[in-house]
């Protein structure tokens, strides 16, 4: 098993542009996360999935947008990239028996983004 | 909202030291998990505690649970090189949003 594979692993953005970022597993995961870690922060929860088609706002949601159309894919866009986007995003499932709420965490290898 | 915060936000020790980093709930906790950050690269889980007053031991790195699972700590006994990183936790209230506290980040001096 790959895990979460998430790409591109590196991208700069000029202001205004817009972009992607690709996150997929093969762990048929039902639960799916975005964060964002600025340097020497902690991670910031943008958006969530507990399963296809649905999707729901973590703590900093503005400027970005995601979509669930499977269960493996949990794409984030960003639709008018700013200065203050520039972070490293990681993506994260984990599974849910039951309501799962405390099942553990896979992230992927992470997106560092640059917007100038 | 719910806020997790660790304390403390840097730490750097000789190797052979022992390192320890706390972590503070503003609510009660269902539970609380600890991740472990490489220099460079992304969160690994280390483990989950469940129930008040738990403790947890994984070789050289014991994790406790508060009583009133407000609060945990992780505690790391001579340390090595390969302990470098940034340690998180992370709770939930009992809902699906996991928050994470800031992290402690460990630098060993050989």
């Amino acid at each position: 098993n790959a895990g979460v594979t998430q790409t591109p692993k590196f991208r700069i953005l000029k202001i205004g542009q817009s972009m992607t970022l690709q996150c997929t597993q093969d762990m048929n995961h039902n639960y799916m996360y975005w964060y964002r870690q600025d340097p020497g922060m902690g991670l910031k929860l943008i958006y969530y999935s507990v399963g296809a088609g649905i999707t729901d706002k973590g703590e900093v949601p503005n400027g970005y947008n995601v979509s669930r159309s499977t269960t493996e894919d949990f794409p984030l866009r960003l639709e008018l990239a700013a200065p203050s986007q520039t972070s490293v995003y990681f993506c994260a499932s984990s599974y849910s028996p039951g309501q799962g709420f405390d099942s553990p965490l896979h992230f992927g290898n992470g997106t560092r983004l640059t917007v100038t | 909202g719910q806020q997790v915060m660790q304390i403390p936000q840097y730490q750097h020790v000789q190797e052979g030291e022992d390192f320890t980093t706390y972590c503070n709930s503003s609510t009660t906790l269902s539970n609380i998990q600890w991740y472990k950050q490489r220099p460079g690269g992304h969160p690994v889980f280390l483990i989950q505690l469940v129930k008040s007053g738990e403790v947890k031991k994984q070789k050289r790195l014991t994790f406790q649970f508060g009583e009133a699972k407000k609060n945990s700590s992780l505690h790391i006994t001579a340390t090595q090189t390969t302990d470098v990183g940034t340690y998180f936790c992370a709770g939930h209230q009992g809902a699906q949003k996991l928050v994470f506290g800031q992290g402690t980040r460990l630098t060993i001096n050989p």
